[in-house]
């Protein structure tokens, strides 16, 4: 089986742009999580679909926004960047929900906002 | 909600020897489960073992092992005959039940090196 996918894997974007950025979950994973990563606030949890459903979402501005499509494959937006949006954002695929589900990682986007 | 604590930023250990990763966690939840991940210099995140926490017997992967000490909320990571390959950073993570959908909590990290 095809491991989670992300693209593109880096990108460099200037402050008040937007991006979207991709995830494909593992065939058959209908749960899809993600989270950014920095040196300084570490590894923090921006929300989770599943079924095309927002099911819980992290402390994170109104910018920061994301869906899912009928396939599971997830994007997320972030709107009017910021220098401090800078950051390695990984998204995570499980079959379910559920709290008991192990969570398998993408190799990341690295974004660069200058 | 949960919290996850790793208290070793950073760790080394020669090649073959043994170490232990520290990592305690709190969370109200009774249903619960525990992961160690490592993150190589790839950045790939890759799952290293899971804990439930209704087990009491400790999860054991080939070469790697916790100490799951439910009452003092502890999980450490135990890594026998280390190997060069092993040099990551890891994080011990915490799903809870509840409304924790799809939400993993991640400790700060522990960067291990393993020396030749």
């Amino acid at each position: 089986k095809a491991g989670v996918t992300q693209t593109p894997r880096y990108l460099i974007k200037t402050r008040g742009q937007q991006v979207t950025l991709s995830c494909s979950p593992i065939s058959g994973h209908r749960s899809v999580s993600w989270y950014q990563q920095t040196p300084g606030q570490g590894l923090q949890f921006l929300f989770e679909y599943f079924s095309e459903t927002q099911r819980n979402k992290g402390n994170f501005p109104g910018r920061f926004s994301g869906r899912q499509f009928s396939n599971s494959r997830s994007e997320m937006n972030v709107s009017t960047l910021e220098l401090g949006d800078s950051a390695l954002y990984l998204c995570a695929s499980s079959f379910s929900q559920g709290f008991q589900e192990t969570q398998y990682f993408g190799p990341g986007t690295r974004l660069l906002v200058l | 909600a949960q919290t996850v604590t790793q208290s070793q930023p950073e760790m080394s250990v020669q090649e073959a020897e043994t170490v232990t990763l520290s990592c305690t966690y709190d969370t109200s939840e009774n249903n619960y489960y525990l992961f160690w991940y490592k993150q190589p210099p790839s950045r790939q995140m890759i799952l290293v073992i899971r804990q439930e926490a209704y087990k009491q017997q400790n999860a054991t992967e080939n070469r790697f092992s916790v100490n799951f000490q439910k009452a003092a909320k502890s999980f450490s990571l135990k890594i026998s005959d280390s190997q060069l390959g092993d040099t990551a950073m890891y994080f011990c993570a915490c799903n809870a039940g509840g409304t924790s959908y799809g939400k993993l909590t991640f400790g700060q990290g522990t960067i291990l090196t393993v020396h030749p």
